[in-house]
């Protein structure tokens, strides 16, 4: 079993539309949680970041958090053909150092 | 601005031949990280300095080194390089150790002929 899985894609969704990405993982003391946009060719930029059950939201953007479940998730509101990019979800753990373990990335096509 | 610098931003080698990569910061941040990152695959980590404390992931290559003069500059050589080390290599920093964020740099394309 992958550390981070993470459906590799083609998201497509239309302009306007919500786009909802999904994120297991196996390390039962991962506490913060994080997810990076990242545009082909350039690095990961950080959009989201979780660290306790619930949601959290910023601007379009909230992410979602399941411990008991393991699960992450990010929605993205009316998304924008600015939004086509590979979303990174990093989980990491919380004593000492934990490095974060990147999941391959969901690749989000938002047509216009 | 404060931020995380790069060069190059492509790099193309031979065979065997030695390359190093730099990476500077102007975050004043404790931590630098260098990641290897091939085409759809995730970044993976191969070492980390905190302050001067160098660390390398068990899974890291020998051919791989690295070099933090300072607190603002860090330095990834690859000794030999081979042709599956052709890659998008990424500096990034944190404050600290526990710090919840990392700040990537824009990457060195490598290339290897």
């Amino acid at each position: 079993q992958k550390e981070v899985e993470q459906n590799s894609g083609p998201l497509s969704v239309p302009e306007g539309a919500i786009a909802s990405l999904n994120c297991t993982y196996s390390d039962r003391g991962s506490q913060s949680f994080f997810w990076y946009r990242q545009y082909s060719g350039k690095s990961p930029e950080l959009i989201m970041s979780i660290y306790s059950n619930g949601d959290k939201e910023d601007g379009r953007f909230t992410a979602q958090l399941n411990k008991a479940s393991q699960y992450v998730s990010l929605l993205i509101r009316d998304s924008q053909p600015s939004d086509s990019a590979t979303y990174l979800c990093a989980p990491k753990g919380n004593t000492g150092f934990q490095k974060l373990v990147f999941g391959t990335g969901t690749r989000l096509l938002v047509s216009p | 601005d404060a931020m995380v610098i790069q060069n190059p931003r492509y790099q193309v080698t031979q065979f065997g031949k030695p390359v190093t990569l730099s990476c500077s910061q102007t975050l004043n941040h404790n931590v630098m990280y260098w990641y290897q990152q091939k085409s759809s695959q995730a970044p993976k980590l191969l070492f980390h300095y905190y302050d001067k404390d160098f660390n390398n992931e068990a899974d890291t290559p020998d051919n791989f080194q690295s070099r933090r003069p300072n607190t603002s500059f860090c330095f990834l050589d690859i000794r030999s390089p081979g042709l599956g080390d052709a890659a998008m290599y990424l500096c990034a920093t944190s404050r600290d150790l526990r710090s919840y964020e990392q700040y990537f740099g824009p990457g060195t394309r490598l290339t290897v002929t």
